[in-house]
């Protein structure tokens, strides 16, 4: 059974930044999600991927499968970026069931 | 499309009260799931339905019961309600190995 850990817990950046969440994981795997909460408690997935790297406007996801590591990177950060972002794997490799196990997330505030 | 809503936003339970929470989505998905979130914990899976009339445990299932008696709708019963249900509950649903799409959550208080 896989185990997610995030790093770090909390982050604080000033807008602007660049900034990094990191993910790893435990057990082999055929795609990594990352989402994001906001305050309000909505989530929204933002990736899904299984190699190399995605780019949605400023977010890049990066995945290292043999490393079993994935990055978050966000460029020129804006207080709109505060939220906890959330990495997410299959709970096994391979499962026909989307069972997916969370890290604890990771607590972003962007300074003005 | 409206996406994943549930009903009803919040509430309030004593002891012993028994409640059903209610997921919809038009999107068509085959799966949907029901998460419990806790602070400093991860989403964890309360049980899960891989299509209309299966349901499965997921890895916090004692307390629940869920049915999946229509395509669209996913039900969350709780019988006998208990202060360690206090939460957050999300429903989410996908199509396989694809992306999940969260609802709004219920904030779920029991006195």
């Amino acid at each position: 059974k896989n185990e997610v850990e995030q790093s770090p817990q909390n982050l604080t950046a000033q807008e602007g930044e660049f900034i990094t969440i990191n993910c790893s994981y435990s057990v082999g795997i055929s795609a990594l999600h990352w989402l994001q909460q906001h305050p309000g408690g909505g989530i929204v997935s933002l990736f899904m991927l299984s190699s190399g790297k995605k780019k949605h406007g400023r977010l890049i996801a990066t995945i290292n499968i043999q490393e079993k590591h994935s990055s978050l990177h966000i460029t020129a950060s804006h207080p709109r970026d505060s939220a906890v972002y959330i990495c997410a794997v299959p709970q096994t490799y391979g499962g026909a069931t989307n069972k997916l196990i969370f890290g604890t997330g990771t607590l972003l505030a962007v300074q003005p | 499309n409206a996406g994943v809503t549930q009903t009803p936003k919040f509430r309030v339970l004593k002891t012993g009260q028994s409640m059903t929470l209610l997921c919809a989505q038009d999107m068509n998905h085959e799966y949907m799931y029901w998460y419990r979130q806790d602070p400093g914990m991860g989403l964890r899976l309360i049980h899960y339905s891989v299509g209309e009339g299966t349901t499965a445990k997921g890895e916090v299932p004692d307390g629940y019961n869920v049915s999946r008696l229509k395509k669209q709708n996913f039900l969350l019963g709780l019988e006998s309600a208990a202060p360690s249900q206090t939460s957050v509950y999300f429903c989410a649903s996908s199509r396989l190995q694809e992306t999940q799409y969260f609802g709004p959550g219920t904030r779920l208080l029991v006195l």
